[in-house]
């Protein structure tokens, strides 16, 4: 069964330094998502993507965050400044129709210091 | 926007036993509604979902309810077993411009032997 795959699945760095988080969405998949959960709380959301752009962010998702698709498998997510509370686990979801289903990736835990 | 309720947050039960998860949603648009099971450092793991359009739907031991009037959803296991334990997510889909997923706060059910 296909699977939403994710790397690293650890990521380490110091604050204000770039992170590039990335995804690889069932193949056949349209909508992608970004969501992260902080330790211990629920998943947020933080943007999607459809047809090449973003399609709504979440107020999270503010001008240090960009995704990008840079070929027809990969989907990224780039931190460009970290911030100590950039710190979570960062999941990756993709989904045919955007109607419903949404798989997870495994996710990258990311963590600033 | 949506907001996703969710009820208890801890949850122990005997094994055997049944346990119920219950979420509220705010937003009546919203028309699907799936349930994930969390293990510890994995992935949210997509295991049963409901469309608004049906009022239950049952999977082996895993049942879910719909009351839309109400504006809220069930999750119910029967017949509890040892690996049944993990966090258990409710989440709403919002359909307002790109469909995305409101999660609620988690419930962790813990199944004694």
């Amino acid at each position: 069964e296909p699977e939403v795959t994710q790397t690293p699945s650890h990521q380490v760095t110091q604050m204000g330094q770039e992170v590039i988080l990335r995804c690889v969405p069932i193949s056949n998949h349209l909508y992608f998502y970004w969501y992260r959960q902080i330790l211990g709380q629920k998943v947020e959301f933080l943007v999607s993507f459809y047809n090449n752009e973003i399609s709504e962010k979440s107020e999270i998702f503010d001008d240090q965050f960009s995704v990008e698709r840079p070929d027809g498998s990969n989907f990224t997510l780039k931190i460009r400044s970290t911030k100590l509370e950039d710190s979570a686990m960062y999941f990756c979801a993709s989904s045919g129709h955007g109607l419903g289903e949404q798989y997870f990736g495994p996710g990258t835990r990311l963590t600033v210091t | 926007g949506e907001n996703v309720e969710q009820h208890p947050s801890t949850l122990s039960v005997q094994e055997g036993d049944s346990a119920v998860i219950k979420c509220t949603y705010s937003d009546s648009a919203s028309n699907y509604f799936p349930w994930y099971k969390q293990e510890l450092g994995k992935r949210p793991q997509l295991i049963i979902d409901i469309r608004s359009n049906v009022g239950e739907k049952k999977d082996q031991r895993i049942a879910v309810t719909l009351n839309k009037t109400a504006k809220h959803f069930s999750l119910h296991i029967t017949e509890t077993q040892p690996e049944d334990s993990a966090v258990y997510f409710c989440a709403a889909l919002v359909i307002q411009g790109a469909q995305k997923l409101v999660f609620g706060q988690g419930t962790r059910l813990t199944i004694n032997p």
